[in-house]
């Protein structure tokens, strides 16, 4: 079956570190780009990372220099390190798959809680 | 704010046509890149309703459609059900930051 299942969410403090994962089962992670997106709670979709198929990375500004996208495609898994971490990091965070400049799979999300 | 710009509420009747717009700039939709539709349903992960403008997945209903047109695209959906009550983002690709979405918008089914 394909699909995409992420872990690795919780309670953090803020100024913490976490790092999410994403088990991809049904295709390989080397013959697609990979994106992190998140959710704010009763917010809207905002991306936060890509890595594409050749290894190339992007970020948006807001978490330029604190997040890091990587895979090891032998584990099959996509991983989202996650440094300095602020309140309003406070979402959930689904990894998905892309197809063109759209993402077709979607995994559940894990839910990131940045309090005192 | 989101780059894109959706109505933050539609509702409809069961059986009637709703559409919900999305409004971007000569960065994004205006520059020519597609608009790609998601539909979330309560408590799930969202799921892809229309990909390049006006395609749809291989089980996407045909009583969604998408549209596109300078800086502007749209979401429609005839023959309004229960179950179509979600929320729905619009998404695009932007010279900076890349990857882009509107805020949402709720669908309310009467």
């Amino acid at each position: 079956e394909v699909q995409l299942v992420e872990s690795g969410g919780g309670l953090v403090q803020p100024g913490g570190s976490l790092r999410l994962s994403c088990a991809v089962s049904g295709f390989s992670l080397g013959d697609y780009d990979m994106y992190w997106v998140r959710q704010g709670i009763g917010k809207g979709l905002e991306w936060v990372s890509m890595i594409g198929y050749a290894g190339d990375t992007y970020y948006p500004g807001s978490v330029k220099g604190r997040f890091t996208i990587s895979r090891e495609s032998a584990k099959k898994s996509l991983y989202l390190q996650m440094n300095s971490l602020r309140a309003g990091d406070t979402a959930v965070y689904f990894c998905a798959r892309a197809f063109g400049s759209s993402f077709d799979l979607w995994g559940q999300g894990t839910l990131v809680t940045v309090a005192s | 704010q989101s780059v894109l710009t959706q109505p933050p509420s539609v509702s409809g009747a069961p059986g009637q046509r709703v559409t919900i717009s999305c409004t971007g700039s000569s960065s994004n939709i205006g520059a020519g890149y597609d608009v790609h539709w998601y539909q979330q349903l309560p408590g799930t992960a969202p799921k892809l309703l229309i990909y390049d403008n006006r395609k749809r997945p291989s089980g996407v209903p045909d009583r969604f459609s998408g549209s596109k047109s300078g800086t502007s695209a749209s979401l429609a959906i005839t023959g309004l059900q229960a179950e179509d009550e979600a929320d729905y983002y619009c998404q695009s690709y932007d010279n900076s930051p890349y990857w882009v979405f509107g805020g949402g918008t709720r669908l309310t089914v009467l």
